[in-house]
């Protein structure tokens, strides 16, 4: 079954330590995304990569950081920079491809990251 | 600027309709999302709606847009248990396949 996978589905970082979130994808698709989701807000963009070796910030970039070496992965590292990373987070892809002109977003299942 | 807001909570009857509304303020968006959350869960995509049409139907699904008032809502017939969640309205601005979300309704549904 083709999906997207996040690992582990619960983290927890000590002060000062950096983390790296896991998201893996088998739907070939060009596009991925991080968001984070804090209680009683939407989603909020961290980054975002529409090819292999390319990424963007999003809204709220500071303190996290990312890599698109292969087109089925796209890590986020959670730095010691970002002093507020208790969040649920979440990774998505979509397609880029014209054809599916509505392209929707399709999301792992999550990553809960608590501070020790 | 870019702004989705909802209702955050919606509370019914088993086998009553559920109406969750949304407005948006980006009148260039192309198209409009709805997704569902369960607790613990990622996004599940529902359903999307075009921007040149009224309403989609899909299923128990009734989507309406009302693009003069950017006013979107999503109805539910004869709401389950099932369907308690939380339900994210979602547009599609930007050039790129950028989606801003509102903050999400919690749909309560209890017997």
């Amino acid at each position: 079954d083709g999906g997207i996978t996040q690992s582990p589905k619960y983290l927890f970082r000590k002060e000062g330590q950096n983390v790296t979130l896991s998201c893996e994808q088998n739907l070939n698709h060009d596009a991925m995304y991080w968001y984070r989701q804090d209680p009683g807000q939407g989603l909020r963009l961290i980054y975002y990569s529409q090819i292999v070796n390319d990424f963007q910030k999003g809204d709220i970039a500071e303190g996290y950081s990312v890599s698109r070496e292969k087109k089925e992965s796209f890590p986020l590292t959670v730095t010691s920079a970002q002093k507020n990373p208790t969040a649920f987070y979440l990774c998505a892809s979509s397609t880029e491809l014209p054809q599916v002109s509505y392209q929707p977003q399709h999301f792992g299942d999550g990553t809960r990251l608590s501070i020790l | 600027g870019e702004d989705v807001e909802q209702s955050l909570f919606l509370s019914v009857r088993e086998g009553d309709s559920s109406v969750i509304n949304c407005t948006y303020t980006d009148s260039s968006s192309t198209y409009l999302y709805w997704y569902k959350q369960e607790p613990g869960a990622g996004l599940q995509l529902l359903t999307y709606i075009f921007s040149n049409m009224d309403m989609k139907q899909d299923q128990r699904l009734t989507v309406l847009l009302n693009k003069k008032d950017k006013h979107l809502s999503l109805r539910i017939a004869d709401t389950q248990t099932g369907d308690s969640a939380i339900y994210f309205c979602a547009e599609r601005a930007g050039g790129y396949n950028k989606l801003i979300f509102g903050a999400g309704t919690r749909l309560a549904v209890h017997p």
